[in-house]
């Protein structure tokens, strides 16, 4: 079976401080890879997306993850934070069978 | 182009009752798939439809069963109730089956008591 496991539950930061949340997932097959965030009072949103290729992927707003297989991590990472970034940050991977796991999020609060 | 939309918002049910979610997708989207957000956890799969077929399934009892027509909208019904499926209900479009990238509705609150 997968597993996402999102390593901090909430992470506070001052703007302009460097980011990086932790996702590490367990499934033996071949996995796409995704980081979602849901700004306060919006819709679930794609960040980045993993398929295949480069193992460094860059999103929107200027985020980007790693791929590390060997590690199966998928970690997300911006170098310097703003206020309006401030949100919940949800890593997922999902299989070609069609089933997609969630990671139980981590929420972001970027201090002004 | 019009983006994922769920009626109704919120939903207040007793135990035992059936409740109907809808979910109207992307522009464009063939595949729909429907999750269950618990307060305080990450979107759990429940099941995906692929031009009105289940495409998927995750660890949920069959009282969780759902329908996708030919124009791609969804139905996710969930027959005799439980106070534990009291939850957010999440509808998500995608262009094909498997796992692309994927379009979040706003969701629909339900309550159970």
């Amino acid at each position: 079976a997968q597993s996402v496991s999102q390593h901090n539950h909430h992470v506070i930061l001052s703007e302009a401080a460097s980011l990086e949340l932790g996702c590490n997932y367990s499934y033996g097959g071949t996995v796409n890879l995704f980081w979602y965030v849901q700004y306060p009072g919006q819709h679930l949103q794609l960040l980045l997306k993993y398929f295949s290729g480069d193992p460094l992927v860059k999103g929107i707003k200027g985020f980007e993850a790693e791929f590390i297989k060997s590690k199966f991590s998928f970690n997300l990472r911006k170098p310097s934070v703003q206020w309006s970034d401030t949100a919940e940050y949800f890593c997922a991977v999902g299989t070609n069978a069609g089933k997609s796991t969630f990671g139980d999020g981590t929420t972001l609060t970027v201090k002004p | 182009e019009t983006g994922v939309t769920q009626s109704p918002t919120h939903l207040i049910k007793t135990r035992g009752q059936q409740v109907t979610l809808r979910c109207s997708s992307q522009s464009g989207h063939n595949t729909v798939s429907w999750y269950q957000q618990a307060l305080g956890q990450g979107p759990q799969f429940i099941f995906q439809y692929y031009r009105e077929e289940e495409n998927g399934r995750g660890n949920f009892p069959p009282r969780f069963s759902g329908l996708q027509f030919p124009n791609y909208s969804s139905e996710l019904n969930v027959n005799a109730l439980e106070l534990d499926d009291s939850a957010l209900y999440l509808c998500a479009s995608s262009l094909q089956s498997g796992t692309y990238e994927q379009y979040f509705g706003p969701g629909t609150r339900l309550t159970v008591t």
